[in-house]
């Protein structure tokens, strides 16, 4: 029940298109669902986060999109650039302090110029 | 721009030897974490530490791995008798409370 489900595990997209990457979860006390950008030989980097009071959320060319009922989220890039090129992971925690951190298991996006 | 730090960036080890790996969190922080990253899988939790104590750990962390904070600033993972499936990067992270975790480059430990 604690897993998070992400798909697809790799997607090309041409500069300029729309890349969507999909997540699904299955613990209904997830409350908070962040997207992590990692580039090789890096950490993950927080990206943007969404909680479920809301079905949408969007900074920049980055938007999340929320389904409660459905338990599922997905990542939306406008505007693909090749420095987008990355791996995409989602999770979800309970948003209490110190709550940790569930993964799901990332997505290689290659932007081809 | 504050940020976490680990060392060493690289590790390599004799199977059965013990390793520490090293991390200073941002300063302000309260919560601590690691998690590993076998190579081309996902980023998986090992442990969160809270108020000098352990406060939830994952199935993985065994009684071969400890942590610690021995001084106001760092953070350590010891690895008691590493094993070849020990292989992976190590992520440090931390947070102030609820929210964004800020993660270090990491530490890739091989085992051989």
């Amino acid at each position: 029940q604690q897993q998070v489900k992400q798909s697809p595990q790799s997607l090309i997209v041409q500069k300029g298109g729309i890349s969507i990457i999909n997540c699904a979860y299955e613990n209904t006390a997830f409350d908070y669902f962040p997207w992590y950008q990692q580039f090789p030989g890096k950490g993950p980097a927080l990206l943007i986060a969404i909680r479920p009071d809301v079905s949408e959320k969007k900074e920049g060319r980055f938007t999340i999109s929320f389904n409660k009922s459905a338990k599922q989220f997905s990542l939306h890039i406008m505007d693909s650039q090749p420095g987008d090129s990355a791996t995409y992971f989602c999770a979800a925690s309970r948003e209490t302090s110190g709550s940790r951190l569930t993964f799901g298991e990332g997505t290689q996006l290659t932007v081809n110029p | 721009e504050p940020e976490v730090t680990q060392t060493p960036s690289h590790q390599v080890t004799q199977m059965g030897q013990e390793v520490i790996l090293r991390c200073v969190p941002i300063s302000n922080h309260l919560y601590f974490y690691w998690y590993r990253q076998i190579l081309g899988q996902k980023v998986e939790f090992l442990v969160s530490f809270y108020n000098n104590e352990i406060s939830e750990k994952s199935e993985i962390f065994d009684d071969q791995f400890s942590v610690e904070r021995p001084d106001g600033s760092n953070f350590t993972l010891k690895i008691r008798s590493t094993k070849l499936e020990d292989s992976a990067m190590y992520f440090c992270a931390s947070t102030i409370s609820a929210g964004e975790l800020f993660f270090g480059e990491g530490s890739r430990l091989t085992v051989l």
